[in-house]
């Protein structure tokens, strides 16, 4: 069975420009859910998506977004980029709560 | 929100030794995950360990869910085993994943 797929591997961008970035799950898991992995704060919940529906938040601002596909691939979006933003982002999947999470190989964004 | 707490924050092993690492953890939980980030960042999971114990190779895994607290075992350490391993919880019905801040391994032959 394929694992976790994220895309694109590694992205450089500019302040104040717009990214997006996508994350196929293992095939038949339902849930999908961001991380962010700074040197500062560690790993952070973004959000989690469930059935095309944002199931639970954590505390980013608005300029974080995500989105589901009824294939259950997900995307997040991060508009007006400041250089905070840069991080490994991190994408999970499980078949539900309380399930075991896999997670895929991240993207590295680098804000200059 | 649940608090995670690993100890020792950092590791220094001689090839062949064995540690133990633990992970405190603030509130009941119905998900308990050990992890070994690799050099390019990836999360490898070890063990699915909401309570009891568990062993894969030299890796092995308690979890004491009423005492709050997880221990990792890596007995006769080798230099593929470096690298930072992380504890993440979840509370029962949620999947938001709360991590520690990590156990930095360094295994030297």
């Amino acid at each position: 069975k394929a694992g976790v797929t994220q895309t694109p591997r590694y992205l450089i961008k500019t302040r104040g420009q717009q990214v997006t970035l996508s994350c196929s799950p293992i095939s038949g898991h339902r849930s999908v859910s961001w991380y962010q992995q700074t040197p500062g704060q560690g790993l952070q919940f973004l959000f989690e998506y469930f059935s095309e529906t944002q199931r639970n938040k954590g505390n980013f601002p608005g300029r974080f977004s995500g989105r589901q596909f009824s294939n259950s691939r997900s995307e997040m979006n991060v508009s007006t980029l400041e250089l905070g933003d840069s991080a490994l982002y991190l994408c999970a999947s499980s078949w539900d709560e309380d399930y075991e999470q896999y997670f895929g190989p991240g993207t590295r964004l680098t804000v200059t | 929100g649940i608090q995670v707490e690993q100890s020792p924050p950092d590791l220094i092993l001689q090839e062949g030794a064995n540690s133990t690492l633990r992970c405190n953890f603030s509130d009941s939980v119905n998900n308990l995950q050990w992890f070994h980030q690799n050099p390019w960042g990836q999360l490898i999971n070890l063990f699915y360990i909401p309570s009891g114990t568990k062993q894969n190779g030299r890796l092995s895994a308690t979890t004491v869910a009423t005492e709050r607290y997880s221990l990792l075992y890596i007995s006769s350490s080798q230099t593929t085993d470096s690298g930072v391993y992380f504890c993440a919880v979840a509370t029962y019905g949620n999947n938001r994943l709360a991590f520690g801040k990590g156990n930095q391994v360094v295994v030297i032959p």
